[in-house]
């Protein structure tokens, strides 16, 4: 019963690299979400999406792209990284009803330079 | 802007002393859910209420809310070591699935 994983766990970036991280949530939930997490602030949204094929800009988009070609993966894209994106990135899932009660992954911390 | 802000932002208690913390918002809402987050690890759900709901209980946990106020309590009775963690208030824009996390409060029970 793994939930929600994500990959990788750890990654250190060169200013203007770009990479993807990858969720992955075997529950069959149809909602899937991106957040940023920094120091001493609560999460803030980045994209989500209500489906497959279906995605959505959260409270901070801009310099992020995600896709959802499939039900079970979320990825979230950083295009041209910025030390601002520093951060430490969580995936979560819910299923419709319920209240949307969200299951996380453990995070990705990301490291620009 | 945040929808959620919880308060206090700090919280150091002795075990078996109860912790309460708060959280305001700022539109309508279906409901709001409080979420615990370890040291270095992911946010798990402890408990959500209803907005038509005004309060509820789970273990030793106790919610009120109060949409008047637009404010949220999340009550921890006899705290134990193990309840320390950052706990976050998470809302969402009736309507939406915009989740908005207050900037949680950090508790400390010190055995």
């Amino acid at each position: 019963n793994a939930g929600v994983t994500q990959t990788p766990k750890f990654r250190v970036l060169k200013t203007g690299q770009s990479m993807t991280l990858l969720c992955a949530q075997d529950m069959n939930h149809e909602y899937m979400y991106w957040y940023r997490q920094d120091p001493g602030m609560g999460l803030r949204l980045i994209h989500y999406s209500v489906g497959e094929g279906t995605t959505a800009k959260g409270e901070v988009p801009d310099g992020y792209n995600v896709s959802r070609l499939k039900k079970q993966n979320f990825l979230l894209g950083l295009e041209s990284a910025a030390p601002s994106q520093t951060s430490v990135y969580f995936c979560a899932s819910s299923y419709q009803g319920g209240g949307n009660i969200q299951y996380f992954g453990a995070g990705t911390r990301l490291s620009v330079l | 802007s945040q929808q959620g802000e919880e308060d206090p932002q700090a919280l150091s208690i002795q075990e078996g002393e109860n912790a309460t913390m708060n959280c305001s918002y700022k539109t309508s809402i279906n409901n709001l859910q409080w979420y615990r987050q370890n040291s270095g690890r992911g946010l798990v759900h402890l408990i959500l209420i209803r907005s038509n709901e005004r309060e509820k209980h789970s273990g030793r946990l106790r919610v009120t809310l109060d949409t008047s106020k637009k404010s949220s309590s999340l009550l921890i009775t006899a705290s134990r070591a193990a309840d320390t963690a950052s706990y976050f208030c998470a809302t969402a824009p009736s309507g939406t699935y915009k989740y908005i996390f207050g900037t949680g409060t950090r508790l400390k029970v010190l055995a």
